[in-house]
């Protein structure tokens, strides 16, 4: 059983470039989100999706866009990438209000 | 929205001592949920107790246990009988019941000294 997984789990940028991370989860989960992880400031909610088919804004949006391809599927754009989106990415899946479980992480860094 | 503050950034305790670490919390809803997750230096989020705002009960997780004071809004955790292991950094979380939010406090180190 896999859980989540997130591919890649390390990636290095040019600010301009754009990249996309990969986050599926085979819990049959209906909501998934998307965090970014920066020292001294927690876990941070990118955007989120409460079902297939529905995504919504969260804490930090700006900069990013994503996509919930299926059920299982929930990516996580960056079009142009900036130095200020270097952070640590963490995916999650859950159902109602039961805890959240967490892929590995994505450690991007951006030049 | 909700808010989560976790005052001590770090925090240190000798093997087979007691720690506890605070969390407050802000929030309008009645019911909600509040968790506390482990990272260790693996990254990882790993789940280390839940509480339902509801129950009056506080949880507890073999050497894991918290104390919730709903009206002042406060989610402490304690961790009995450190080890080695439980050397990560700590966070306080809440989740609506509204909208299945998470929001974060910022963390508190742990290390357990040998």
């Amino acid at each position: 059983n896999a859980g989540v997984t997130q591919t890649p789990k390390f990636q290095v940028l040019k600010t301009g470039q754009s990249m996309t991370l990969q986050c599926a989860q085979d819990m049959n989960h209906n909501s998934m989100y998307w965090y970014r992880q920066d020292p001294g400031m927690g876990l941070r909610l990118i955007y989120y999706s409460a079902s297939e088919g529905t995504t919504d804004k969260g804490e930090v949006p700006n900069g990013y866009n994503v996509s919930r391809l299926n059920k299982r599927e929930f990516s996580l754009r960056l079009e142009s990438a900036a130095p200020s989106q270097t952070s640590v990415y963490f995916c999650a899946s859950s159902v109602g209000n039961q805890p959240q479980h967490f892929g590995d992480g994505t450690r991007l860094s951006i030049l | 929205a909700q808010t989560v503050t976790q005052s001590q950034p770090e925090m240190s305790v000798q093997e087979a001592e007691t720690v506890t670490l605070s969390c407050t919390y802000d929030t309008s809803e009645n019911n909600y949920y509040l968790f506390w997750y482990k990272q260790p230096p693996s990254r990882q989020m790993i789940l280390v107790i839940r509480q339902e705002a509801y129950k009056q009960q506080n949880a507890t997780e073999n050497r894991f246990s918290v104390n919730f004071q709903k009206a002042a809004k406060s989610f402490s955790l304690k961790i009995s009988d450190s080890q080695l292991g439980d050397t990560a950094m700590y966070f306080c979380a809440s989740l609506s019941s509204n909208d299945y939010k998470l929001s974060f406090g910022a963390g508190t180190t742990v290390t357990v000294r040998a």
